[in-house]
């Protein structure tokens, strides 16, 4: 089973600033997917970036990155550039490739302040 | 392009009744999931569907059960309600199970159950 924990429940940053949101899973898969969801307050989740674990380059999509450290278990977002329409909870999943589940952690609520 | 559409967007129910949702996947994709989003929690799944099969089942109950039609739209249902039931229930499709095929995740219908 895989699990997947993100620390911190609310983070704050101002406009046009940087912010990194943690998480990190557990998996005793060797072939995965790693994952950041966006649900604004609407409700409807969105795909912000996707990893390949096989992949050591980490992704980027646009003001959207990440840092994917495989011996730690670590799949850190950062926003640049934050705009207000980045404020929502965001979702770190995994989901191998061995399984059909997406398994996610419990949110961090992102704050964008003017 | 209709994205993932999901009835009612509301629902209200008492104890021990059922409960049927309802989801119409993204044109060209054949395989459905469905999640049970807690408040403050993230998604945690249920089950998936693909060629009107479950392939897969989350830690649910067996009061939770669903359906795949040929048109690849799908149902869930819930018997005998709990308390414990009332949560943001979302529906995600995919042209694949499995990999990195991302998900694309409906509205959602909130089910209160009093």
């Amino acid at each position: 089973a895989q699990t997947v924990t993100q620390s911190q429940p609310e983070m704050s940053v101002q406009e046009a600033e940087t912010v990194t949101l943690s998480c990190t899973y557990d998996t005793s898969e060797s072939d995965y997917y790693l994952f950041w969801y966006k649900q604004p307050p609407s409700r409807q989740m969105i795909l912000v970036i996707r990893q390949e674990a096989y992949k050591q380059q980490n992704a980027t999509e646009n003001r959207f990155s990440v840092n994917f450290q495989k011996a730690a278990k670590s799949f850190s977002l950062k926003i640049s550039d934050s705009q207000l329409g980045d404020a929502a909870m965001y979702f770190c999943a995994s989901h191998s490739n061995s399984g059909y589940a997406l398994n996610f952690g419990k949110g961090t609520s992102l704050l964008v302040t003017p | 392009d209709a994205g993932v559409t999901q009835s009612p967007t509301h629902l209200i129910k008492t104890r021990g009744q059922q409960v049927t949702l309802r989801c119409s996947p993204k044109s060209g994709h054949d395989t459905v999931s469905w999640y049970q989003q807690a408040l403050g929690q993230g998604p945690q799944f249920i089950f998936q569907y693909y060629e009107e099969e479950e392939r897969q089942r989350g830690n649910f109950p067996d009061r939770f059960s669903g359906h795949q039609f040929p048109n690849y739209s799908s149902e869930l249902n819930v018997n005998a309600l709990l308390l414990g039931d009332s949560a943001l229930y979302l529906c995600a499709s995919s042209p694949l199970a499995g990999g990195d095929n991302e998900q694309f995740f409906g509205p959602g219908t909130r089910l209160t159950v009093l």
